[in-house]
C-alpha cells in the first residue's frame, strides 16, 4: 500500500544553517507529493507541492524535488530562520482515479535557535 | 476567507461522557475528514466523507462516529470517551479531486 517515511526528529539547527528533511514514499501509480507545516498551536498548512516527476515545489525559501527514480521528496532550505521552527509533514495523494486519499508521514520537529 | 472551523479548541472531559467536536468548512468542498495526531504516530485518519450522507472508516475509527447531513458540517462524535482518545484532533476538507487539503486549527481533547 501507499506510505510515507520521513526522517525522525527532533532537529535542532542554528539560524542560517542549511536544512534537509528526508522523505521517501511508496506508492502505486503517480502520486502527488506535498510538504505541510504545522506552526505551534496551529493546524497544518500547505508549504509546497509537486504533482509529477522532476517537478520542483518551492515556497518561502523551501524547495523539494519529486524524484521518481529514488521515490523521494526531500525538503531543503538554504538558510533557516527562528520563525521556521515548526513540525513538517511529508504527504502523498493518490491520483484521483484511485480515490485521492492522502497519506502523511509522522512529522519532523524543527527548532531553530538564534 | 477559506476556513475550516472546529470547536471546541480545548476540552477536558471524563470517561464515558459523550461529546461532539464540530467541524464546518466554507469552501463547498465535497470531501471532509477527521485525523488524530499523536506523538510518534503522526496523523492518522479516523473517518472521511466524500459527500452528504456518504461516510467511511479511515485507519483508526474505533470509538468514533461521524455524520454528514449537510455539505459544510462534519461532526466527530465520541459516544463513550476513554483515556486512549486523549489526542489532538484535526478536521480537514478538500475538493473531491483536489490535491490540497485545508485543515482546521485543531482540538485538544483530554479524557480523564
Amino acid at each position: 500500500g501507499n506510505s510515507v517515511t520521513q526522517m525522525e526528529g527532533p532537529v535542532t539547527l542554528s539560524e542560517e544553517a542549511f536544512l534537509t528533511i528526508n522523505c521517501t514514499y511508496t506508492a502505486t501509480g503517480y502520486p502527488s507529493l506535498f510538504w505541510y507545516v504545522q506552526y505551534p498551536g496551529e493546524g497544518l498548512q500547505l508549504l509546497l507541492k509537486a504533482t509529477k516527476a522532476d517537478d520542483k515545489g518551492s515556497n518561502k525559501g523551501f524547495e523539494a524535488t519529486y524524484r521518481k527514480e529514488t521515490t523521494s521528496f526531500h525538503l531543503e532550505k538554504g538558510s533557516v530562520q527562528v520563525s521556521d521552527s515548526a513540525v513538517y509533514f511529508c504527504a502523498l495523494s493518490d491520483p484521483p482515479r484511485t480515490g485521492n486519499q492522502f497519506y502523511f508521514g509522522t512529522g519532523t520537529s524543527l527548532t531553530v535557535i538564534p | 476567507e477559506a476556513q475550516v472551523t472546529q470547536n471546541p479548541r480545548y476540552l477536558i472531559t471524563v470517561t464515558g461522557k459523550k461529546l461532539t467536536v464540530t467541524c464546518s468548512q466554507n469552501m463547498n468542498h465535497e470531501y471532509m475528514s477527521w485525523y488524530r495526531q499523536d506523538p510518534g504516530l503522526g496523523l492518522r485518519q479516523i473517518y472521511y466523507s466524500m459527500n452528504v450522507e456518504v461516510t467511511d472508516k479511515g485507519d483508526v475509527p474505533e470509538g468514533y462516529k461521524v455524520s454528514r447531513k449537510e455539505k459544510r458540517n462534519f461532526p466527530l462524535i465520541l459516544e463513550s470517551p476513554s483515556p486512549n482518545q486523549t489526542s489532538l484532533y484535526f478536521c480537514a476538507s478538500r475538493e473531491l479531486a483536489g490535491n490540497t487539503i485545508y485543515f482546521g486549527e485543531g482540538s485538544w481533547l483530554t479524557v480523564v
